[in-house]
């Protein structure tokens, strides 16, 4: 069964550096998705992206947010400068068309430290 | 702005019994999407139902299905049957019917304990 691949399963880094969530969405799939869980907390909306460009964002996608698809089969979201508050697990999702239902990656547990 | 409200934090239920868990949600829109997704200590989210809220019907997979009342904003799940692997948090979870994105927005979750 297709699924959403996410790498890696945890990353910890130092405060202030750059970090790269990396997610290889579902082959077939067009929309795309990134949201976060602080530990303990509801699953926030960051991201989605269609057709190359961002479809929507919420107001925690601030300019330390960007996201990516650099080759047919990855999403990337990248952190430029993390801070000890962006500790969370991050979610990538896919869905293969809007409002059908998004299928989620299995998450990477970011630590800033 | 959408709102989903899930007002129990933690449930349990005995193996083999059946338990509903609650959700009320807020919007102004007429055409929305509602789902129940499942966290199990692995933390992957699992789709586990959907409802479209032009449908009457209840949406039904096997042991889950929902109770889904427009007119209250009500979309409560359903487990019959329940086994030592539904024990997960569930999150309801809205969804605009609109021509642009399809961002999802989240309850706080109920933490399911199956029992033996």
């Amino acid at each position: 069964e297709p699924e959403v691949t996410q790498t890696p399963s945890h990353q910890v880094t130092q405060m202030g550096q750059e970090v790269i969530l990396r997610c290889v969405p579902i082959s077939n799939h067009l929309y795309f998705y990134w949201y976060r869980q602080i530990l303990g907390q509801k699953v926030e909306f960051l991201v989605s992206f269609y057709n190359n460009e961002i479809s929507e964002k919420s107001e925690i996608f601030d300019d330390q947010f960007s996201v990516e698809r650099p080759d047919g089969s990855n999403f990337t979201l990248k952190i430029r400068s993390t801070k000890l508050e962006d500790s969370a697990m991050y979610f990538c999702a896919s869905s293969e068309f809007m409002n059908t239902e998004a299928f989620f990656g299995q998450g990477t547990r970011l630590t800033v430290v | 702005a959408q709102t989903v409200t899930q007002s129990q934090p933690e449930m349990s239920v005995q193996e083999a019994e059946t338990v509903t868990l609650s959700c009320t949600y807020d919007t102004s829109e007429s055409n929305y999407y509602l789902f129940w997704y499942k966290q199990p200590p692995s933390r992957q989210m699992i789709l586990v139902i959907r409802q479209e809220a032009y449908k009457q019907q209840n949406a039904t997979e096997n042991r889950f299905s929902v109770n889904f009342q427009k007119a209250a904003k009500s979309f409560s799940l359903k487990i019959s049957d329940s086994q030592l692997g539904d024990t997960a948090m569930y999150f309801c979870a809205f969804m605009k019917g609109e021509t642009s994105g399809s961002r999802l927005t989240f309850g706080e979750g109920t933490q399911l304990t199956v029992n033996p």
